[in-house]
């Protein structure tokens, strides 16, 4: 049994870029949570896709946007990079209860 | 604010010893709270939960403790390993009936182990 998968696992961009990343939930998850983790921190909730629908959001600009698929994978948007985009983005998929997390995606903004 | 935070940003024991890793948190309304581990350049790693109505939950050889009056929160791992050495965040999800709602992790905590 597959668990959480994403991708890239490493990506470096310029500032003003766009990048997307993708995360592949585990099988029988519906629900799918992003997340932002700067180096030496924790990771801070972005936004939550259920039903092809973004259920909760965090604290982020609209420049950070998402989409869940019918297979219940998901993808991350992010517009317009700034330097402070830069971190690792974590997917995690739930069922009923708890989120199990992905490897993460390491970018970098030049 | 609303935050989860730990008391210690390291912790250094001897391989055998007995650890704990303790963490705070401010808001009442949460029912539900996770201990995870991460290692370098990994995603975090699911260790052990605990809702609301309960003070103490064992796992293999974790333990986490919950003290509501206090808010405060702690991971006891025993004759802790090398391999435990990593990472360890608590986070806090404020209604957990609802599947998969925003965890709130605190910094989290380094814990080295030494042989």
């Amino acid at each position: 049994d597959a668990g959480v998968t994403q991708s890239p696992t490493h990506l470096i961009k310029t500032r003003g870029q766009q990048v997307t990343l993708r995360c592949s939930p585990k099988s029988g998850h519906d629900t799918v949570s992003w997340y932002q983790q700067a180096l030496g921190q924790g990771p801070q909730f972005i936004f939550q896709y259920y039903e092809e629908e973004e259920r909760q959001r965090g604290n982020f600009p609209d420049r950070f946007s998402g989409h869940q698929f019918p297979n219940y994978s998901s993808e991350l948007n992010v517009n317009a990079l700034l330097l402070g985009d830069s971190a690792l983005y974590l997917c995690a998929s739930s069922g009923s209860d708890e989120q199990f997390f992905g490897p993460g995606t390491r970018l970098t903004v030049l | 604010g609303e935050s989860v935070g730990l008391h210690l940003p390291t912790l250094s024991v001897q391989e055998g010893d007995n650890s704990i890793i303790n963490c705070a948190y401010s808001n009442s309304a949460s029912d539900y709270f996770i201990w995870y581990k991460q290692e370098s350049g990994k995603g975090p790693q699911f260790i052990i939960d605990i809702r609301s109505n309960m003070d103490k939950r064992q796992g293999q050889r974790v333990t986490v403790l919950l003290n509501k009056t206090v808010k405060h929160l702690s991971l006891q791992i025993a004759a802790t390993q090398p391999g435990d050495s990593a990472v360890y965040f608590c986070a806090e999800n404020k209604n957990r009936r609802q599947a998969g709602t925003a965890l709130i992790f605190g910094k989290g905590t380094t814990l080295s182990v030494s042989s």
